[in-house]
């Protein structure tokens, strides 16, 4: 079965620094994949979609990376500010939607 | 534009009793998935629908899980009778389009959930 991983412990950063988040996944190939962010008691909200043919996507402060060799997505977060802290998610697109376990982070001010 | 709407937003119940969720999604979106967070985990998909239509729901215990989406808008889902691992937050989304998978339009609107805890 699809086994996807991310950050196993809460991720925590100071202002101002890049947030590196990874997503890890196994014994399928996605089509694509997309990242959101999850607050709690709220549900999630897209941030981005990449493609497999896709190396990089960047939108303002967010950039992903699909590495398909690797089976592997980074999400990186520059110039972190407090209100990035939140719950990230991946969630890989095959012929269903499968979601990652979420990386917590904390950005300290 | 309103978003994904869902009610009740927690519910309480006992262990063998029953509950329904009520979904109201996006205005014009064909595409309308129920998932169920557990605690500490990332959302599973439970059953997804293209208008009325089922697309998947190889994830749902149909033993004692349904849902139905009968005019291709509003959608209920409804447990019974309910275990206590069924405690969870039920996550309604919804999309335009099925067939829009991978592009650059293909984004689900969660709503905001209900919380069920089963005692």
């Amino acid at each position: 079965s699809q086994k996807i991983e991310q950050n196993s412990e809460a991720l925590n950063i100071q202002e101002g620094k890049t947030a590196t988040l990874t997503c890890n996944y196994t014994n399928y190939s996605p089509a694509y994949l997309q990242w959101y962010r999850q607050d709690p008691g709220r549900g999630p909200v897209f941030l981005l979609l990449i493609r497999e043919n896709e190396k990089e996507k960047r939108k303002e402060r967010l950039k992903v990376t699909f590495d398909t060799t690797l089976k592997q997505s980074l999400f990186h977060i520059t110039a972190s500010q407090p209100a990035d802290s939140a719950t990230y998610l991946c969630a890989l697109g095959l012929n269903q939607f499968y979601f990652g376990t979420g990386t917590s982070l904390t950005v300290i001010p | 534009e309103a978003g994904v709407a869902q009610s009740p937003r927690y519910k309480i119940i006992e262990k063998r009793q029953s509950v329904a969720f009520w979904c109201n999604p996006i205005s014009g979106h064909a595409t309308l998935y129920w998932y169920q967070q557990i605690l500490g985990q990332g959302p599973k998909l439970l059953i997804q629908f293209q208008n009325n239509g089922v697309v998947d729901d190889s994830q749902l215990p149909k033993d004692r899980f349904s849902a139905e989406r009968l005019k291709g808008v509003d959608s209920t889902l409804k447990i019974q009778p309910a275990k206590l691992e069924d405690s969870a937050v039920y996550l309604c989304a919804s999309s335009l389009d099925v067939r829009l998978a991978g592009s650059s339009t293909d984004t689900q609107y969660f709503g905001p959930g209900t919380r069920l805890t089963v005692l």
